[in-house]
Protein backbone atom coordinates (compact mmCIF):
# COMPACT_ATOMS: atom_id res chain seq x y z
CA UNK A 1 0.00 0.00 0.00
CA UNK A 2 0.99 3.49 -0.46
CA UNK A 3 2.10 6.35 2.30
CA UNK A 4 3.19 9.35 2.14
CA UNK A 5 5.82 10.86 4.95
CA UNK A 6 6.53 14.19 5.73
CA UNK A 7 9.24 15.86 8.17
CA UNK A 8 9.44 17.46 10.16
CA UNK A 9 6.15 17.52 12.12
CA UNK A 10 7.07 20.75 13.57
CA UNK A 11 9.43 23.48 13.44
CA UNK A 12 10.20 26.42 15.03
CA UNK A 13 13.07 28.63 13.17
CA UNK A 14 13.86 32.68 13.12
CA UNK A 15 13.04 35.42 10.59
CA UNK A 16 15.83 34.82 7.93
CA UNK A 17 16.78 31.81 8.38
CA UNK A 18 16.66 28.89 5.45
CA UNK A 19 14.15 26.02 5.39
CA UNK A 20 13.67 22.65 3.96
CA UNK A 21 11.15 20.65 4.49
CA UNK A 22 10.87 17.06 2.78
CA UNK A 23 8.12 14.70 1.48
CA UNK A 24 8.24 10.98 0.07
CA UNK A 25 5.43 8.80 -1.13
CA UNK A 26 5.86 4.84 -1.02
CA UNK A 27 4.67 2.28 -2.91
CA UNK A 28 3.49 4.14 -6.24
CA UNK A 29 5.42 5.91 -9.44
CA UNK A 30 5.41 8.52 -11.49
CA UNK A 31 2.94 10.23 -8.65
CA UNK A 32 1.77 14.35 -8.98
CA UNK A 33 2.90 15.85 -5.92
CA UNK A 34 1.09 18.84 -4.41
CA UNK A 35 2.43 21.52 -1.50
CA UNK A 36 -0.33 23.42 0.20
CA UNK A 37 -0.68 26.00 3.33
CA UNK A 38 -2.80 25.24 5.44
CA UNK A 39 -4.47 28.61 7.11
CA UNK A 40 -7.47 28.92 9.85
CA UNK A 41 -10.71 29.95 8.21
CA UNK A 42 -8.52 29.83 4.81
CA UNK A 43 -8.77 26.44 3.27
CA UNK A 44 -5.60 24.89 1.58
CA UNK A 45 -3.59 27.25 -0.52
CA UNK A 46 -1.80 25.28 -3.19
CA UNK A 47 1.53 26.50 -3.24
CA UNK A 48 3.60 24.29 -5.40
CA UNK A 49 2.53 21.04 -8.22
CA UNK A 50 4.67 18.59 -10.10
CA UNK A 51 4.04 15.88 -12.10
CA UNK A 52 7.48 14.86 -12.94
CA UNK A 53 11.13 14.76 -11.80
CA UNK A 54 12.37 18.23 -12.39
CA UNK A 55 9.28 19.44 -12.82
CA UNK A 56 8.04 22.27 -10.52
CA UNK A 57 4.51 24.49 -11.09
CA UNK A 58 4.17 27.72 -8.97
CA UNK A 59 0.88 28.55 -8.08
CA UNK A 60 1.23 31.22 -6.02
CA UNK A 61 5.12 33.84 -5.97
CA UNK A 62 5.90 34.09 -2.86
CA UNK A 63 8.96 33.04 -0.25
CA UNK A 64 9.29 29.98 -1.22
CA UNK A 65 10.50 27.06 -3.75
CA UNK A 66 10.17 23.47 -4.32
CA UNK A 67 12.14 20.79 -5.85
CA UNK A 68 11.79 17.44 -7.11
CA UNK A 69 15.28 15.34 -7.06
CA UNK A 70 13.87 11.89 -7.45
CA UNK A 71 10.72 10.40 -8.31
CA UNK A 72 8.89 10.22 -5.17
CA UNK A 73 10.51 13.07 -3.02
CA UNK A 74 8.98 16.15 -3.08
CA UNK A 75 11.39 19.59 -1.06
CA UNK A 76 9.79 22.49 0.04
CA UNK A 77 12.20 25.37 0.58
CA UNK A 78 12.94 28.67 1.92
CA UNK A 79 16.40 31.00 1.48
CA UNK A 80 15.39 33.29 3.98
CA UNK A 81 12.27 32.85 5.89
CA UNK A 82 9.40 35.65 6.58
CA UNK A 83 6.77 35.81 9.74
CA UNK A 84 4.08 35.35 7.31
CA UNK A 85 5.57 32.00 6.71
CA UNK A 86 4.31 30.74 9.17
CA UNK A 87 1.70 28.00 9.05
CA UNK A 88 0.72 24.19 8.75
CA UNK A 89 1.99 22.49 5.44
CA UNK A 90 0.61 19.63 3.58
CA UNK A 91 2.08 17.73 1.01
CA UNK A 92 -0.67 15.42 -1.02
CA UNK A 93 0.13 13.20 -4.07
CA UNK A 94 -2.48 11.60 -6.60
CA UNK A 95 -1.93 9.08 -9.20
CA UNK A 96 -2.00 9.53 -13.65
CA UNK A 97 -1.71 12.26 -15.64
CA UNK A 98 -5.21 14.38 -16.05
CA UNK A 99 -6.07 11.24 -13.29
CA UNK A 100 -9.61 11.59 -12.47
CA UNK A 101 -8.26 10.07 -8.77
CA UNK A 102 -8.74 11.34 -5.94
CA UNK A 103 -5.74 13.07 -3.48
CA UNK A 104 -4.21 11.73 -0.36
CA UNK A 105 -2.34 13.65 2.17
CA UNK A 106 0.69 13.74 4.54
CA UNK A 107 0.27 14.38 7.93
CA UNK A 108 1.67 18.13 7.73
CA UNK A 109 4.40 19.72 9.48
CA UNK A 110 3.54 23.24 11.84
CA UNK A 111 5.70 25.60 10.98
CA UNK A 112 6.05 28.67 12.93
CA UNK A 113 8.57 31.88 12.22
CA UNK A 114 9.29 33.77 15.39
CA UNK B 1 -9.76 32.07 -11.77
CA UNK B 2 -11.33 28.96 -10.90
CA UNK B 3 -12.84 28.62 -7.14
CA UNK B 4 -14.71 26.99 -4.57
CA UNK B 5 -17.14 28.40 -1.94
CA UNK B 6 -18.27 26.68 1.55
CA UNK B 7 -20.59 29.42 2.90
CA UNK B 8 -21.09 27.72 6.15
CA UNK B 9 -18.37 28.42 8.06
CA UNK B 10 -19.04 27.00 11.18
CA UNK B 11 -21.80 24.91 11.90
CA UNK B 12 -23.09 23.81 15.35
CA UNK B 13 -25.48 20.63 15.54
CA UNK B 14 -26.83 18.22 17.79
CA UNK B 15 -26.88 14.37 17.57
CA UNK B 16 -29.24 13.27 15.24
CA UNK B 17 -29.74 16.61 13.23
CA UNK B 18 -29.59 16.49 9.55
CA UNK B 19 -26.88 18.05 7.86
CA UNK B 20 -26.14 19.47 4.86
CA UNK B 21 -22.78 21.73 3.73
CA UNK B 22 -22.72 23.44 0.96
CA UNK B 23 -20.15 23.87 -1.60
CA UNK B 24 -20.56 26.19 -5.02
CA UNK B 25 -17.61 26.39 -7.53
CA UNK B 26 -16.98 28.45 -10.49
CA UNK B 27 -15.80 26.81 -13.55
CA UNK B 28 -18.05 26.27 -16.97
CA UNK B 29 -16.34 22.83 -18.19
CA UNK B 30 -15.98 19.11 -16.98
CA UNK B 31 -14.77 18.66 -13.41
CA UNK B 32 -14.18 16.10 -10.92
CA UNK B 33 -15.95 17.04 -7.55
CA UNK B 34 -14.25 15.80 -4.13
CA UNK B 35 -15.05 16.39 -0.46
CA UNK B 36 -12.22 15.64 1.95
CA UNK B 37 -12.68 15.57 5.65
CA UNK B 38 -10.06 16.14 8.90
CA UNK B 39 -10.92 15.08 12.18
CA UNK B 40 -9.11 16.39 15.01
CA UNK B 41 -5.40 15.54 14.83
CA UNK B 42 -5.81 13.07 11.87
CA UNK B 43 -4.86 13.29 8.08
CA UNK B 44 -7.15 15.03 5.66
CA UNK B 45 -8.68 12.17 3.99
CA UNK B 46 -11.38 11.35 1.33
CA UNK B 47 -15.29 11.27 1.93
CA UNK B 48 -16.40 10.96 -1.25
CA UNK B 49 -16.46 11.97 -5.18
CA UNK B 50 -17.41 12.43 -8.15
CA UNK B 51 -16.40 12.03 -11.63
CA UNK B 52 -19.80 11.25 -14.05
CA UNK B 53 -22.53 9.17 -13.88
CA UNK B 54 -25.42 9.08 -11.21
CA UNK B 55 -24.89 12.99 -9.88
CA UNK B 56 -25.63 11.42 -6.58
CA UNK B 57 -22.68 9.54 -4.99
CA UNK B 58 -22.46 8.38 -2.02
CA UNK B 59 -19.14 8.39 0.52
CA UNK B 60 -17.85 6.49 4.18
CA UNK B 61 -19.52 7.14 6.97
CA UNK B 62 -23.55 6.83 5.52
CA UNK B 63 -22.32 10.90 3.79
CA UNK B 64 -23.80 11.50 0.67
CA UNK B 65 -23.67 14.01 -2.12
CA UNK B 66 -25.30 15.48 -5.07
CA UNK B 67 -23.73 16.98 -7.82
CA UNK B 68 -26.27 19.99 -9.61
CA UNK B 69 -24.54 20.86 -12.87
CA UNK B 70 -26.43 23.81 -13.77
CA UNK B 71 -26.40 25.07 -10.14
CA UNK B 72 -22.60 24.52 -10.02
CA UNK B 73 -22.93 22.89 -6.39
CA UNK B 74 -21.99 19.70 -5.19
CA UNK B 75 -23.64 20.19 -1.51
CA UNK B 76 -22.75 17.38 1.02
CA UNK B 77 -25.56 15.81 2.87
CA UNK B 78 -25.98 13.43 6.27
CA UNK B 79 -29.46 12.46 7.58
CA UNK B 80 -28.13 11.71 11.32
CA UNK B 81 -25.19 12.76 12.72
CA UNK B 82 -22.99 11.81 15.33
CA UNK B 83 -20.34 13.24 17.82
CA UNK B 84 -17.85 11.46 15.75
CA UNK B 85 -18.71 13.58 12.78
CA UNK B 86 -16.83 16.46 14.55
CA UNK B 87 -14.44 17.93 11.94
CA UNK B 88 -13.41 19.76 9.65
CA UNK B 89 -14.98 19.42 6.19
CA UNK B 90 -13.42 20.64 2.97
CA UNK B 91 -14.92 21.17 -1.06
CA UNK B 92 -12.54 20.30 -3.73
CA UNK B 93 -12.46 20.96 -7.45
CA UNK B 94 -10.89 19.49 -10.56
CA UNK B 95 -11.20 20.61 -13.62
CA UNK B 96 -10.88 17.47 -16.46
CA UNK B 97 -7.40 17.30 -17.81
CA UNK B 98 -5.36 19.45 -15.81
CA UNK B 99 -3.60 18.63 -12.36
CA UNK B 100 -4.75 21.69 -9.80
CA UNK B 101 -6.88 20.67 -7.28
CA UNK B 102 -9.12 24.13 -5.76
CA UNK B 103 -10.30 23.79 -2.36
CA UNK B 104 -12.73 25.83 -0.61
CA UNK B 105 -12.22 27.46 2.85
CA UNK B 106 -13.39 24.73 4.79
CA UNK B 107 -16.84 24.00 7.36
CA UNK B 108 -15.86 23.56 11.12
CA UNK B 109 -18.87 20.88 11.97
CA UNK B 110 -19.25 20.44 15.84
CA UNK B 111 -21.85 17.85 16.94
CA UNK B 112 -22.92 18.34 20.48
CA UNK B 113 -23.90 14.84 22.09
Amino acid sequence: SQTIHQWPATLVQPVGSPLSLECTVEGTSNPNLYWYRQAAGRGLQLLFYSVGIGQISSEVPQNLSASRPQDRQFILSSKKLLLSDSGFYLCAWSEGHYSTYEQYFGPGTRLTVT
Amino acid sequence: AQSVSQHNHHVILSEAASLELGCNYSYGGTVNLFWYVQYPGQHLQLLLKYFSGDPLVKGIKGFEAEFIKSKFSFNLRKPSVQWSDTAEYFCAVKSSGTYKYIFGTGTRLKVLA
